[in-house]
């Protein structure tokens, strides 16, 4: 099944820095979810994007699903050390696919 | 609820034994997935069952791997016989359809010697 492409693979900040990781896909999406999987854990849901266009937010976190809902973004605003683990982007058409995700680290 | 239940956490066996990792998904999910997880790999989709049935299994391997759902509350995943480069961790993961929340086990850690 065709799987979606994150980037970048590795993002070291120092704590404090904004962080963004980019989800894209060839094919139109019908929704996306994000997960974070902590070092050592297992990954987490976070939130799913439905919409054209749209945006959410998380506290410091923001969503955005493309226009063309072929793309994905997840925006960290002022990362903390509580922020480490992978983000990961999931497209699903019933079968949940996972992109590469993004392993951020951040120096306190 | 307690949440997707995998068992054993961990499992370190020897290369040709059979290995075989379980999974509890969460009452009244239909969709129960497989997935493995490598440095080199990623989160690779194994097999996915919907209501019992296995709809999709194109991530399996090889023909060493197999899986079963005998009921609503029970999956399976073996490995027979299993080689050092199947180490990694496997997650079991379900939802209530296919396109919303997945919530996952604590994955079993396998090493293969």
């Amino acid at each position: 099944g065709q799987q979606v492409m994150q980037i970048p693979q590795y993002q070291h900040v120092q704590e404090g820095e904004d962080f963004t990781t980019y989800c894209n896909s060839s094919t139109t999406l019908s929704n996306i979810q994000w997960y974070k999987q902590r070092p050592g854990g297992h990954p987490v849901f976070l939130i799913q994007l439905v919409k054209s266009g749209e945006v959410k937010k998380q506290k410091r976190l923001t969503f955005q699903f493309g226009e063309a809902k072929k793309n994905s973004s997840l925006h960290i605003t002022a990362t903390q050390t509580t922020d480490v683990g992978t983000y990961f982007c999931s497209r699903n058409n019933n079968d949940m696919r996972f992109g590469a995700g993004t392993r951020l680290t951040v120096k306190p | 609820d307690a949440g997707v239940i995998q068992s054993p956490r961990h499992e370190v066996t020897e290369m040709g034994q059979e290995v075989t990792l379980r999974c509890k998904p969460i009452s009244g999910h239909d969709y129960l997935f497989w997935y493995r997880q490598t440095m080199m790999r990623g989160l690779e989709l194994l097999i996915y069952f919907n209501n019992n049935v296995p709809i999709d299994d194109s991530g399996m391997p090889e023909d060493r791997f197999s899986a079963k759902m005998p009921n609503a509350s029970f999956s399976t995943l073996k490995i027979q016989p299993s080689e050092p480069r199947d180490s990694a961790v496997y997650f079991c993961a379900s939802s209530t359809t296919g396109d919303t929340e997945a919530f996952f086990g604590q994955g079993t850690r396998l090493t293969v010697v």
